[in-house]
């Protein structure tokens, strides 16, 4: 069966410290992988997302990153985090007919 | 561009009810329609999945329909349970991209009081 995996579950960073965020997928090849952050009031909003291999697209302009070295890894990064960074990060995966699945989320704030 | 709504934004209500929560969307050509629901502080559990040539899926107590055409879908819980406490959030997934970019809702909070 598919499994995802996301960490770390809480993160706490100062303002202009760096930020990496993976998540793995198991048991399936070649998915769909996003990146949706979710801030308080505003909902579900996607980041990034990739359809293979180095093959990154951003939805929205902003202060992160995302990559793709391996075909069920995607990371999400950024240099200098900001304040307004502060959120609920979920990654997920798609294939196919059979719909979304997201990982347990990453609770970050920025202070 | 999508635009996904539900309603209510908020619902209580005492255990053993039947309850149907709404989810409406502007723009018909949707490839699939997806029902999450998440409990504080956690990921998006996915509930039921409905293709586009669908009109419905059931899963335990849960049962939603999907009215393509009207740009409607519900989700009826059957005798709810204090365990069904969550926010349940309706996702639309665009027709004819080829990564699938969800809209949500912005979700309905519900609470089933004992």
């Amino acid at each position: 069966s598919q499994t995802i995996h996301q960490w770390p579950a809480t993160l706490v960073q100062p303002v202009g410290s760096p930020l990496s965020l993976e998540c793995t997928v198991e048991g399936t090849s070649n998915p769909n992988l996003y990146w949706y952050r979710q801030a308080a009031g505003r909902g579900l909003q996607l980041l990034f997302y990739s359809v293979g291999i180095g093959q990154i697209s951003s939805e929205v302009p902003q202060n992160l990153s995302a990559s793709r070295p391996q075909d069920r890894q995607f990371i999400l990064s950024s240099k200098k985090l900001l304040l307004s960074d502060s959120g609920f990060y979920l990654c997920a995966w798609s294939r196919g007919v059979n719909g979304y699945t997201f990982g347990s989320g990453t609770r970050l704030t920025v202070v | 561009k999508q635009e996904v709504t539900q309603i209510p934004a908020a619902l209580s209500v005492p255990e053993g009810e039947n309850l149907v929560l709404n989810c409406s969307f502007t723009d018909s050509a949707i490839y699939n329609l997806q029902w999450f629901r998440q409990d504080p502080g956690k990921g998006l559990t996915s509930l039921l999945l409905i293709q586009s040539s669908q009109r419905e899926q059931t899963s335990g107590r849960l049962n939603a329909s999907l009215d393509k055409s009207s740009g409607r879908s519900t989700l009826y819980i059957a005798a709810s349970q204090p365990g069904d406490s969550a926010t349940y959030l309706c996702a639309v997934s665009d027709g004819g991209t080829s990564y699938g970019k969800l809209t949500f809702g912005q979700g309905t909070i519900l609470t089933v009081h004992p």
